[in-house]
């Protein structure tokens, strides 16, 4: 069974632009979690998505947001990019009725 | 508000000793869960254990075992007889509220290098 799949990999951005990162959960999994790693704060939740519908936010400014698509795949945007924006955000996937992440490998976000 | 604290920051053991990553944490809620995961230098997490607030019953798993105390708010995780294959940051985690609750908080991690 494949695994949490995030793409890209990696993203060099510019202050003021916009970027857009992409999700494929486990097949089967339906609940699609986003959170921010960095050096200094850690790991801290972004949003949950379920069934196409947001059910949880983390206290994010709203430049960040999120999607989920038909087929339980997310992705999330970040607009008016800033340096602090830099850092690793990790995509999680759970079964339904079932509290268990499992994560995939991360988009390492560079602004410059 | 949920806290999760992990207070050793690093360790540094060799390898075959024993080594345990201290994890304390706050919620006002009754029903919650606790995880810890493992983060290689790759990046990706990887789940290791779930544990629901009303069994506190202690796991081990191959040379893996965890002590959830509630009286102490610990759940404290155990590598025995430790190997290189080890060395990584290891996080605690608490999920607040039942099982429809994903949002994770996480501790600040515990980086644990293994030396041959």
């Amino acid at each position: 069974k494949a695994g949490v799949t995030q793409t890209p990999r990696y993203l060099i951005k510019t202050r003021g632009q916009q970027v857009t990162l992409s999700c494929s959960p486990i097949s089967g999994h339906r609940s699609v979690s986003w959170y921010q790693q960095t050096p200094g704060q850690g790991l801290q939740f972004l949003f949950e998505y379920f069934s196409e519908t947001q059910r949880n936010k983390g206290n994010f400014p709203g430049r960040f947001s999120g999607r989920q698509f038909s087929n339980s795949r997310s992705e999330m945007n970040v607009s008016t990019l800033e340096l602090g924006d830099s850092a690793l955000y990790l995509c999680a996937s759970s079964p339904p009725g079932r509290v268990g992440l499992f994560f995939g490998s991360g988009t390492q976000l560079s602004v410059l | 508000a949920q806290k999760v604290t992990q207070a050793q920051t690093e360790i540094s053991v060799v390898e075959k000793e024993d080594v345990t990553l201290d994890c304390v944490y706050e919620t006002r809620d009754t029903t919650y869960y606790l995880f810890w995961y493992k983060q290689p230098p790759s990046g990706e997490l990887v789940f290791l254990i779930r544990r629901n607030s009303f069994d506190e019953q202690n796991e081990i798993s191959g040379r893996y075992s965890w002590n959830f105390q509630k009286s102490t708010s610990s759940f404290n995780f155990t590598i025995t007889a430790s190997q290189v294959v080890d060395s990584a940051v290891y996080f605690c985690a608490l999920s607040e509220g039942g099982g429809s609750n994903y949002k994770l908080t996480f501790g600040k991690g515990t980086l644990l290098t293994v030396n041959p």
